[in-house]
């Protein structure tokens, strides 16, 4: 069975502080992981995936397999990177687009 | 930019009546999802469908529940016979190409008395 686990529920940083946001998942197969953020108010969006590997709003990912890891960093937090980040899995085979999700994390980025 | 749009945004509800969420999921995709979040818990997975047919559903979607495309636009949940415990967060979600890049509605809040 696919899982993903977010153990941080609660994350507070101070502006220009590094942040990182862990994520661990559970996959039989060859995973392919997604962060997924809820700023206040908005609906949930996709924020980066590791198959493009490229930095969103400063956020950069690395799929670690060894580890079974995806976690979320980004050198310098900003006030408004203040959100809820979910963590989320592919199911593979006829599974298209249904995802796993992580309990959430919620970043406070204080002035 | 096209968004997927869900109503009613909050739905008051008394245990056992049936309750429709719609939503209008974006012109050109192809695949649609229902999620729910129960409060404090993790986003799950509902439903899955595409090509007017269910392509995978989880244990929670019982037959108390059902999904539609009854125009071509719209993509309505029911849920038949409402518990206290299907109140939650339901969101429903719709991508071109099924590759994990969804697109979220705002979601409707479902309140079972």
């Amino acid at each position: 069975a696919q899982r993903v686990t977010q153990p941080e529920k609660l994350l507070s940083v101070f502006k220009g502080a590094p942040v990182e946001l862990k994520c661990n998942y559970s996959y039989s197969g060859s995973p392919e992981l997604f962060w997924y953020v809820q700023y206040s108010r908005q609906r949930l969006q996709l924020l980066l995936r590791h198959i493009s590997r490229e930095s969103i709003k400063g956020f950069t990912a690395d799929l670690n397999k060894g580890e079974t890891s995806f976690h979320l960093k980004k050198p310098f937090a900003q006030e408004e990177d203040s959100a809820m980040y979910y963590c989320a899995l592919l199911g593979g085979g006829t599974s298209y687009g249904k995802l796993t999700f992580g309990q959430g994390t919620i970043l406070t980025v204080h002035p | 930019e096209p968004e997927v749009t869900q109503t009613p945004s909050h739905q008051v509800t008394q245990m056992g009546q049936e309750v429709i969420l719609r939503c209008v999921p974006i012109s050109n995709h192809l695949y649609f999802y229902w999620y729910r979040q129960i409060l404090g818990q993790k986003v799950e997975f509902l439903v899955s469908f595409y090509n007017n047919e269910i392509s995978e559903k989880s244990e929670i979607f019982d037959d108390q529940f059902s999904v539609e495309r009854p125009d071509g636009s719209n993509f309505t949940l029911k849920i038949r016979s409402t518990k206290l415990e299907d109140s939650a967060m339901y969101f429903c979600a719709s991508t071109l190409s099924g590759t994990g890049e969804l697109f979220f509605g705002e979601g409707s809040r479902l309140t079972v008395l």
